[in-house]
């Protein structure tokens, strides 16, 4: 079975601070693909990044950069020089290639707060 | 523009009532999907379609029905039968996956239903 961890349920910090949302994961599939989501307040999940079992190497994004360690199962996000517009809830996510088009299995969500 | 379009954004129901939430999606995908999230929740699998006229249950599928008569629309009937259907409903969609390569789901705006 697939099971995904976001020990944090909520951070808050000041603005420009740096922060990482820390995402655990168990399979047992050698072959997997690992997703962060965004989610607004409007709803809508927004796509982030995309990562498959074979490829850890880390992947910087503007002010986002994400570290991916399959010795720990561990796929977490970290935003630099946070700013307010970075307040959401974000989900990190897991697809198995199990041979069909299963959906993600979610974590819970890290509810970031970023104060002025 | 392309994307996922659900309606409506709000949905009220009595209970008893079956309703029908709307996805659309003018993405060109194969695969759709459905959830369910609840507060403080992560998001679950509740169908998922790969083609047309072929759809399967996902983890959460008591109480609810889907169709897939078209590749762009896979609406989804909250029935009866579901014990607490208040929840809020994303619907994505994604290029069909194969075993060698599966690609980010792409998440409409969401409805809102609540039973009263």
């Amino acid at each position: 079975a697939q099971k995904v961890t976001q020990a944090q349920t909520e951070i808050s910090v000041v603005e420009k601070e740096d922060v990482t949302l820390d995402c655990v994961y168990e399979t047992r599939d050698t072959t997997y693909y690992l997703f962060w989501y965004k989610q607004p307040p409007s709803g809508e999940l927004v796509f982030l990044i995309r990562r498959n079992s074979f490829d850890e190497q880390n992947e910087i994004s503007g002010r986002y950069s994400w570290n991916f360690q399959k010795s720990t199962s561990s796929f977490n996000f970290t935003i630099t020089a946070s700013q307010v517009v970075d307040s959401a809830v974000y989900f990190c996510a897991l697809l198995y290639s199990g041979g069909g088009a299963d959906g993600l299995t979610f974590g819970k969500g890290t509810h970031l707060i970023i104060q002025p | 523009d392309g994307g996922i379009t659900q309606s409506p954004k709000y949905l009220f129901r009595k209970e008893g009532q079956n309703v029908t939430l709307s996805c659309e999606q003018n993405l060109n995908h194969d695969a759709m999907y459905w959830y369910r999230q609840d507060p403080g929740q992560g998001l679950r699998l509740i169908y998922y379609s790969q083609i047309v006229n072929d759809f399967q249950k996902g983890d959460i599928a008591e109480g609810y029905s889907v169709s897939r008569e078209k590749k762009e629309s896979f609406p989804l009937t909250v029935t009866s039968a579901q014990k607490n259907p208040t929840a809020f409903y994303l619907c994505a969609s994604s290029i069909v996956a194969t075993r060698m390569s599966y690609n980010e789901q792409f998440f409409g705006p969401g409805t809102r239903l609540t039973v009263l």
